[in-house]
């Protein structure tokens, strides 16, 4: 099946600092992929869609500014939480959906950066 | 108003028993419907995917039934194992724009 890595699993920073996570589509091409959040005991909150070669699509309620997006390639999404605060101490998740082919209504999920914000 | 609800919240089954989980939705127009297990700490996990014309599809001991009449699911767990212990998230998917809803999810809990 394919597969999705994020990086890294877990990072703790200091209030104030800037944070990226990374996805990857390792064995796939994603022209889409997904960021979503995940306070404990709640389900997925999708934040963004990011497409590849163009602007990310935010969800009511997420500022673009705080979370920047960038989709430079067909198998790379990077999620930069900039200034951070405790309050976005999280796990942040993102999905990939295959450009195609026979996954083309599948999308597979990473597993996942633990953010602690001190 | 696009939602998906499941049922139950919670669960706590003895190591061995079945269950069945329920997924409730008003998506439309439908494209399909999976179900994913996120143990805690990770990211989900497919275990199946049904478009409209799929009754049932079974994935070893999961077996996931939808009604697109009803607009309803269930996810059937066979002879529990205590790495079933996990939570079970219904989502769908509407057709044009990616958007897709996410259920709460079920927390199951299996016990020796």
């Amino acid at each position: 099946g394919a597969v999705v890595s994020q990086h890294p699993s877990w990072v703790i920073c200091k209030s104030g600092t800037s944070v990226k996570i990374e996805c990857r589509s390792l064995d796939f091409q994603a022209t889409t992929m997904f960021w979503y959040r995940q306070f404990p005991k709640q389900s997925l909150m999708l934040m963004a869609t990011s497409n590849e070669g163009s602007k990310a699509t935010y969800e009511q309620g997420v500022e673009k500014d705080k979370f920047l997006i960038n989709h430079a390639s067909l198998t790379l999404s990077t999620l930069t939480v900039t200034s951070a605060h405790p309050e976005d101490s999280s796990f942040y998740i993102c999905s990939a959906q295959p450009t195609g082919g026979v996954w083309d209504t599948e999308a597979f999920f990473g597993q996942g950066t633990r953010l602690t914000v001190v | 108003k696009n939602q998906v609800e499941q049922s139950p919240q919670s669960l706590i089954i003895l190591e061995g028993k079945n269950c069945t989980l329920q997924c409730n939705y008003t998506v439309s127009p439908f494209s399909n419907l999976r179900w994913y297990k996120q143990d805690t700490g990770r990211g989900p996990v497919s275990l199946t995917i049904m478009t409209f014309s799929e009754n049932t599809k079974s994935n070893g001991r999961y077996t996931a039934t939808l009604d697109a009449d009803t607009k309803q699911s269930s996810l059937h767990i066979t002879a529990s194992q205590l790495s079933d212990s996990a939570s079970y998230i219904c989502v769908v998917s509407a057709t044009g724009g990616f958007k897709t809803i996410f259920g709460a999810g079920t927390r199951l809990f299996v016990k020796a």
